[in-house]
C-alpha cells in the first residue's frame, strides 16, 4: 500500500534531549512537509522540501532541523532550542508543489518531561 | 494578520442538517485552496480543494471561494453522524486553519 509512514505514534523525551521524528513516504512524491498542531491552532508549517537536498524553512523553524537526503524520507529533529516542544507532528507529502493534493501520515504525538 | 481565518465552533447539528463552514483569507495573491477533514488523533485527509474562483462538487460537499471577497466554503448536505470530526481550511500546502469542530447528531 501507497502511503505515508511517520515513526513511532507517541515519543515521550527528558527535557534537553534532541529527538528525531521518521517521516516515509513510498508515493514518488517530490514535496514534503512537517507541520505541528497544538490545540486551538490548527497546523502551523515548519519546514518543507520541494526536492531532495533541498529544504525551506516555514513559519515556526527555530528549534527544529531536517534533512532530505532521499526523496522517500524527511525525518524532523526537535532540538533542545525548541522551547514548547510536546505537541502533535504531522508529516504530509504532494506530488510537487504547485499540484496541492497532499497527502498526511497519522501523526507523531511527542511529550517532553 | 492570520493569513486564514477560521470559527473554530464547536458546531452542532441534528443529522440530515447542512453544514456551512466557512474561512476567510488575506491575500488576494492566493490560488489554491483546501479542505480537509480531520478525526480524532490522526491526521488530516484532503476532502476537496479548488483553484481560483468558483464552486466544486462531490456528492453531498461542495467547495466554493469568493476571491472577491477572499471567503471560503465548504457546505455538507445531508449531514451525517460520520461527519463528525474536524474540518480544516487551507491554502496552498503552507496555511491552515484553526479548524472547526463538527458534531452531527443522530
Amino acid at each position: 500500500d501507497g502511503g505515508i509512514t511517520q515513526s513511532p505514534k507517541y515519543l515521550f523525551r527528558k527535557e534537553g534531549q534532541n529527538v528525531t521524528l521518521s517521516c516515509e513516504q513510498n508515493l514518488n512524491h517530490d514535496a514534503m512537509y512537517w507541520y505541528r498542531q497544538d490545540p486551538g491552532q490548527g497546523l502551523r508549517l515548519i519546514y518543507y522540501s520541494q526536492i531532495v537536498n533541498d529544504f525551506q524553512k516555514g513559519d515556526i523553524a527555530e528549534g527544529y532541523s531536517v534533512s532530505r537526503e532521499k526523496k522517500e524520507s524527511f525525518p524532523l529533529t526537535v532540538t533542545s532550542a525548541q522551547k514548547n516542544p510536546t505537541a502533535f507532528y504531522l508529516c504530509a507529502s504532494s506530488i510537487d508543489p504547485r499540484v496541492t493534493e497532499a497527502f498526511f501520515g497519522q501523526g507523531t504525538r511527542l511529550t517532553v518531561v | 494578520q492570520k493569513e486564514v481565518e477560521q470559527d473554530p465552533g464547536p458546531l452542532s447539528v441534528p443529522e440530515g442538517a447542512i453544514v456551512s463552514l466557512n474561512c476567510t483569507y488575506s491575500n488576494s495573491a492566493f490560488q489554491y485552496f483546501m479542505w480537509y477533514r480531520q478525526y480524532s488523533r490522526k491526521g488530516p485527509e484532503l476532502l476537496m480543494y479548488t483553484y481560483s474562483s468558483g464552486n466544486k462538487e462531490d456528492g453531498r460537499f461542495t467547495a466554493q471561494v469568493d476571491k472577491s471577497s477572499k471567503y471560503i466554503s465548504l457546505f455538507i448536505r445531508d449531514s451525517q453522524p460520520s461527519d463528525s470530526a474536524t474540518y480544516l481550511c487551507a491554502i496552498n500546502q503552507f496555511y491552515f486553519g484553526t479548524g472547526t469542530s463538527l458534531t452531527v447528531i443522530p
